[in-house]
């Protein structure tokens, strides 16, 4: 595709419910990262694919986070039994290489945990 | 602990002000500074600043890099509403995780017609 797409654009849900976001990297494009980014807050890593490896995922703020990426292309990030401080708007960026290359992001998903 | 600490967190001007955003930084093993511009969204890529004293520009926005003082600036001539977003500072850091960028909360810039 031209850019980053993202999928759902917004998601409302209810505390202890499952959620998965997903991302779709501008194709070609090895590294791919997860950053979430809360209300009045600056972005906040998550975790960085480079391929379907996982190198980092330091920025995973609990066990109730997880991500996957297959074929090199598609990544999923899956919020386990969502809680209220998880609202956030969470954003995806690839980038062709890693090093020393322009991120380009995607519009984000919006979750709000009710 | 790295931080980005970017200044004002806000800020309103008219049309046709020139508007000069700070981004201080304090990190280990610096790469590389990026500026980004954040409408709805979607932050898009402004400037990559990796040395000291060269101004990289594009059109009405120039930026600049001081890694003495270990801070950069963000300037906007004669600006216009659609200049209206968050700028978003993010420092690159050698020796950890490739393209991993720690970004400071942003510059709301708001720009009247």
């Amino acid at each position: 595709g031209a850019g980053v797409s993202q999928s759902p654009s917004n998601k409302v849900t209810e505390k202890g419910k499952d959620v998965e976001l997903r991302c779709d990297p501008i194709s070609g494009h090895t590294a791919l990262y997860w950053y979430r980014q809360s209300l009045g807050q600056g972005l906040e890593f998550l975790i960085y694919f480079q391929g379907n490896s996982a190198p980092d995922k330091s920025g995973l703020p609990s066990d109730r986070f997880s991500a996957e990426r297959t074929g090199g292309s598609v990544s999923t990030l899956t919020i386990q039994r969502t809680q209220q401080e998880d609202s956030a708007v969470y954003l995806c960026a690839s980038s062709l290489l890693a090093v020393q290359e322009t991120q380009y992001f995607g519009p984000g998903t919006r979750l709000l945990v009710l | 602990e790295d931080k980005v600490v970017q200044s004002p967190l806000s800020l309103v001007v008219h049309e046709g002000d020139t508007v000069t955003l700070n981004c201080s930084y304090e990190v280990t093993n610096f790469r590389s500074l990026l500026w980004y511009k954040q409408e709805k969204k979607a932050p898009t890529f402004l400037f990559m600043l990796t040395s000291s004293g060269i101004e990289k520009k594009s059109g009405r926005l120039s930026s600049i890099l001081d890694k003495k003082e270990l801070f950069s600036i963000l300037n906007i001539t004669a600006t216009q509403t659609g200049d209206s977003a968050i700028y978003l500072c993010a420092v690159e850091r050698r020796g950890s995780t490739l393209g991993r960028l720690y970004f400071g909360r942003g510059t709301q810039l708001t720009v009247w017609p």
